[in-house]
């Protein structure tokens, strides 16, 4: 079974583009969440989505950040106006949890986002 | 303010040592512990922790936690080149939402 999907693996553009990540969970999973990785904050959770409703997104930095799920199967984050403090690694997971419930969750390879 | 704090930050040890590695943590409405394993790409589960004393084993890796002082620790023993990598501790709050330790460094030198 395939994990996790991020596209695209790389991204490098320049301050003040739009910038869209996006994300295919595991098949059957209800639960999927966004996290961005810097070397000064770690692992941090931006928003998280179960059965494709957003449940949680104080993580979200401001106002420039929107994450979307239209479907069970794909997921958006889109940065608009990109700036050079958003440089980092963005994970996609998924888990099979349904609300109100834990269970293991399943990291995307990420993608690495450079902002000129 | 919710954290979750790792230490070492670093370690280097020889292949064949034994090594310890700790994770406290201070995060409302706790409800697990999770480890991960980060190598030059995504985090890779290792245990979820959620009773306080019992030991997860898997290989030369086991985890423990004790909810009492608000600590776990990792052991990998007989560490072997390829167990160099990111460690993250993480702890589940809620239901879903993992806040993260700034992880350790671990370097096994052949």
């Amino acid at each position: 079974d395939a994990g996790v999907i991020q596209s695209p693996r790389h991204e490098v553009t320049e301050m003040g583009q739009e910038v869209t990540l996006r994300c295919k969970p595991i098949s059957g999973h209800n639960s999927l969440f966004w996290y961005r990785q810097t070397m000064m904050r770690g692992l941090e959770l931006l928003i998280y989505f179960n059965n494709n409703v957003p449940i949680d997104d104080s993580g979200m930095p401001e106002d420039r950040f929107s994450a979307k799920m239209p479907n069970a199967s794909f997921s958006t984050l889109k940065i608009q106006p990109s700036e050079p403090r958003d440089s980092a690694v963005y994970f996609c997971a998924s888990s099979l949890a349904s609300l109100g419930y834990t269970d293991t969750q399943y990291f995307g390879p990420g993608t690495r986002l450079t902002v000129l | 303010e919710d954290k979750v704090v790792q230490s070492p930050l670093s370690l280097v040890v020889h292949e064949g040592d034994t090594v310890t590695l700790n994770c406290s943590y201070e995060v409302t409405n706790f409800r697990s512990l999770l480890w991960y394993k980060q190598e030059k790409k995504a985090p890779t589960f290792l245990f979820m922790l959620t009773s306080s004393g019992i030991e997860k084993k898997s290989g030369r890796l086991s985890s423990i936690l004790d909810k009492k002082e608000l600590f776990s620790i990792l052991n990998i023993t007989a560490t072997q080149t390829g167990d160099s990598a990111v460690y993250l501790c993480a702890v589940v709050q809620g239901a879903q939402k993992l806040v993260f330790g700034q992880g350790t460094r671990l370097t096994i030198n052949p």
